[in-house]
């Protein structure tokens, strides 16, 4: 079994539409991180979480420490907004980033 | 902003050459990680490299690989006699509980 899962795995959005992405994981963590991969390759940080919840603009990333799980939400998604969205833990101790394997989000005009 | 700086953005090698690619991470960061994307898979840990030795390594960083900081700024990854199998995206990342990444480097082994 992969310590993060990710769901979906692909995803495909009319533009405009509430978008969530979930994560999950089973190892113990000092944080987790959401990144956006665009199809250039590069890779941005969204937000790194310990605890409770962050906004950005458009995006939301909210994490529940006992349930082992993070969602990463988009409202009012957009064409700009298709990448690769990926989960990724960091253990606890700062040693080793485990990644999940990616959403695929396609916003359609 | 700071950020973390990879070359070569995009190498091309014979198989069984040997390759370093270079990382200037962020000068105050004290976490330095390479990690590697083989072409429509998922991200996958190399090693990371902390008060200048290895931390912690993935299975994959096996005696092919080794990492370095040779002058205090540069952190590299050295891979000695490339497979194909080693063609992929190799990103560099430097923080701890915030990661900045680099663009990457692509290698390509023919």
């Amino acid at each position: 079994k992969n310590e993060v899962e990710q769901s979906p795995q692909n995803l495909t959005a009319q533009e405009g539409e509430f978008i969530t992405i979930n994560c999950s994981y089973s190892v113990g963590i000092s944080a987790l991180h959401w990144l956006q991969q665009h199809p250039g390759g590069g890779i941005v940080s969204l937000f790194m979480l310990s605890s409770g919840k962050k906004k950005h603009g458009r995006l939301i990333a909210t994490i529940n420490i006992q349930e082992k799980h993070s969602s990463l939400h988009i409202t009012a998604s957009h064409p700009r907004d298709s990448a690769v969205y990926i989960c990724a833990v960091m253990k606890t101790s700062y040693d080793k980033v485990i990644f999940g394997p990616g959403t695929s989000l396609s916003v359609i005009p | 902003e700071p950020e973390v700086t990879q070359t070569p953005s995009h190498q091309v090698t014979q198989m069984g050459q040997e390759v370093i690619l270079r990382c200037v991470p962020i000068s105050n960061h004290l976490y330095f990680y390479w990690y590697r994307q083989i072409l429509g898979q998922k991200v996958e840990f190399l090693v990371s490299f902390y008060n200048n030795e290895i931390s912690e390594k993935s299975e994959i960083f096996d005696d092919q690989f080794s990492v370095e900081r040779p002058d205090g700024s540069n952190f590299t990854l050295k891979i000695r006699s490339t497979k194909l199998e080693d063609s992929a995206m190799y990103f560099c990342a430097s923080g701890g509980a915030q990661l900045f990444f680099g663009e990457g480097s692509r290698l390509t082994v023919l």
